[in-house]
This record gives structure tokens, C-alpha cells and sequence, in this order.
């Protein structure tokens, strides 16, 4: 079975702009989250959707939003971007009914803001 | 909320030594805890979790982790480190129950095996 896949892996961005990060979670899962990964501040969580419906949230301002597709495929957007997005986003996936023990992480990708 | 903490942003240990990243920890309530190792270009792993039950919890590749009440500490340990375990270290909580479980991660250690 494929694991989680993020795309791109590699993006640079400048201030101000927006930026749409993909996430493909193993086939049959339907729960995806997200977290953004920094020096400072670790992995925190930004939000999880299952089923095409936020389940959970962080707490990140409104410029991060995400959605879900029937397909359990998400998306990650930031709008108005600033440097201090810069960060490594990794999400997970999970089955229906698994604790986030069980979640699998994808490779990330790398979001540098300029 | 549920916290974790982990003191110490790097641990240097030589080869073939014993190992302990720290944690310590923040929770109402019983604590769910876990430690996730994550390589360098690599997904985050899971090594292993603490819901109840023994306190000295073992996991993959050869870890265990220390749960200590009295201390709120969930130290990871390994009796004999390897160069190949040099990677990034989160400690983490989980919050919630059910569907709406989300983690909540330390903010990780360093460890860095010396040969």
C-alpha cells in the first residue's frame, strides 16, 4: 500500500502570496491532519478533516484553511503569506476508527517564504 | 490543555552508551502519551505509547520509555544507542477522545550519536 504522499515537496513563496499544499492519505483512510513543523516550536497542530468536514482545529490564524475532497484527498492553503510560515507542513492519515497513534506521517513539504 | 515538555534541544551520546531523551509532562486527567522519531528526510514514525498499565513501556527498534507519575516524566530510553538512531525526538500528548483525538507535540530533541 502507498504511503502518504505530499506535494509539492519544495516550494518558495514571497511575502504576501498564497501558497495551496496537497496531501494524498493512504487509500482507504478517510481522516487527514495537518501540523506545521518549526525550529522553535515543534510540530503544532493545525487541523483535521474527515469525511470532506473539519473535525478539529488548531489555534492559527484564519489565513490557514483547509478542505477535504470526496476522494479523501486535502488541501492546505495560506493566503497572505509572511515569513514566519516558513516551515516544514506535514500531514497524516489515519482509518476510521484508529486512535492518532496510528496516524502516518507524510514527508512534508518544505514551504520557504521570502 | 495537555502539555508536553522535552528540556534539553540536543543530546549527544557516544556509541554504543545508554540513551535517555526527557520528557516531562502536563495532563488532567489520565495521560496518553508517545514518542515519534522522524529522520532526516523522512516521515514522522511512531516508536511507541503509554495509555496505562507497566510503566516502563517498550517500543520499536529497540526503545522504551519510563513513565513516572510521581515525576510526570515519560523519558525515552535505549540500553545501547547506535549511530543510526541519530535523529529528531518529539514527545507528545494526546488530547481529546474519540473522533476528535488530536496530538499535541513537544518540541523535540536532537539526538546526535557520536561514533
Amino acid at each position: 500500500k502507498a504511503g502518504v504522499t505530499q506535494t509539492p515537496r519544495y516550494l518558495i513563496k514571497t511575502r504576501g502570496q498564497q501558497v495551496t499544499l496537497s496531501c494524498s492519505p493512504i487509500s482507504g483512510h478517510r481522516s487527514v491532519s495537518w501540523y506545521q513543523q518549526t525550529p522553535g516550536q515543534g510540530l503544532q497542530f493545525l487541523f483535521e478533516y474527515f469525511s470532506e468536514t473539519q473535525r478539529n482545529k488548531g489555534n492559527f490564524p484564519g489565513r490557514f484553511s483547509g478542505r477535504q475532497f470526496s476522494n479523501s484527498r486535502s488541501e492546505m492553503n495560506v493566503s497572505t503569506l509572511e515569513l514566519g510560515d516558513s516551515a516544514l507542513y506535514l500531514c497524516a492519515s489515519r482509518p476510521q476508527g484508529a486512535g492518532v497513534d496510528t496516524q502516518y506521517f507524510g514527508p512534508g513539504t518544505r514551504l520557504t517564504v521570502l | 490543555a495537555q502539555s508536553v515538555a522535552q528540556p534539553e534541544d540536543q543530546v549527544n551520546v557516544a556509541e554504543g552508551n545508554p540513551l535517555t531523551v526527557k520528557c516531562t509532562y502536563s495532563v488532567s486527567g489520565n495521560p496518553y502519551l508517545f514518542w515519534y522519531v522522524q529522520y532526516p528526510n523522512r516521515g514522522l514514525q511512531f516508536l511507541l505509547k503509554y495509555i496505562t498499565g507497566d510503566n516502563l513501556v517498550k517500543g520499536s527498534y529497540g526503545f522504551e520509555a519510563e513513565f513516572n507519575k510521581s515525576q510526570t516524566s515519560f523519558h525515552l530510553k535505549k540500553p545501547s544507542a547506535l549511530v543510526s538512531d541519530s535523529a529528531l525526538y518529539f514527545c507528545a500528548v494526546r488530547e481529546g477522545r474519540g473522533g476528535y483525538q488530536k496530538v499535541t507535540f513537544g518540541t523535540g530533541t536532537k539526538l546526535q550519536v557520536i561514533p
